[in-house]
């Protein structure tokens, strides 16, 4: 079965710090990879996208990926309090689905 | 553009009665997921489309079904409701294969 498995924290973090997300997928035929925020009750937006190894910067998020590790992470710098949500991994297959980790609770503290 | 469109946005149901979730796109996107979502769980997929007159089961098809005539409408059904099947439901979208889903804002489902 394929998989994508995340911490489930929750995590906390105080306002101004570092927040790093981890996941990890089974497929290794995944070819695309996203990090959403979902808040309670909302739908799931799209922070970042990663389609090759490396670092991917936009504003204060950074997205990590490593194919050979099949790891993905999500670094938030600067974390506010409106970083507070879920952060849902998702891997795009070989195939035409999408699969989700179970989601990382955020929580960073004024 | 509204994007993705879903309806109702909430609906309880008693167990063994039908209803059917409407989706629809205006992005004339070809790929559409139907998601379902429980407290503290991430999305688990139920059924997609990858183009008018195609779909394929997801991880959790049971209990449902699906259509897909037209681009821009992709309803689920739910035969015999059983309260199992309470949850939010997410419609999504995208573009291109393995591109960036577009989501509905979701209906919550209660099967009482």
């Amino acid at each position: 079965q394929k998989e994508v498995e995340q911490n489930s924290g929750p995590l906390s973090v105080p306002e101004g710090a570092i927040a790093s997300l981890n996941c990890t997928y089974s497929d290794r035929g995944s070819q695309s990879f996203f990090w959403y925020r979902q808040y309670s009750g909302k739908s799931p937006e799209l922070i970042m996208f990663i389609y090759s190894n490396g670092d991917k910067e936009d504003g204060r998020f950074t997205a990590q990926l490593n194919k050979a590790s099949q790891y993905v992470s999500l670094l938030i710098r600067d974390s506010q309090p409106s970083d507070s949500a879920t952060y849902l991994c998702a891997a795009g297959g070989a195939g035409n689905q999408f699969y989700f980790g179970t989601g990382t609770s955020l929580t960073v503290i004024p | 553009n509204a994007g993705v469109t879903q309806t109702p946005k909430f609906r309880i149901l008693k167990i063994g009665q039908s209803m059917t979730l409407q989706c629809t796109q205006d992005m004339n996107h070809n790929y559409m997921y139907w998601y379902r979502q429980d407290p503290g769980m991430g999305l688990k997929l139920i059924y997609y489309s990858v183009g008018a007159g195609i779909t394929d089961k997801g991880e959790v098809p049971n209990g449902y079904n699906v259509s897909r005539s037209t681009t821009e409408d992709f309803p689920l059904r739910l035969e015999l409701a059983a309260p199992s099947q309470t949850s939010v439901y997410f419609c999504a979208s995208t573009a291109i294969q393995g591109g960036e889903l577009f989501f509905g804002e979701g209906s919550r489902l209660t099967v009482l």
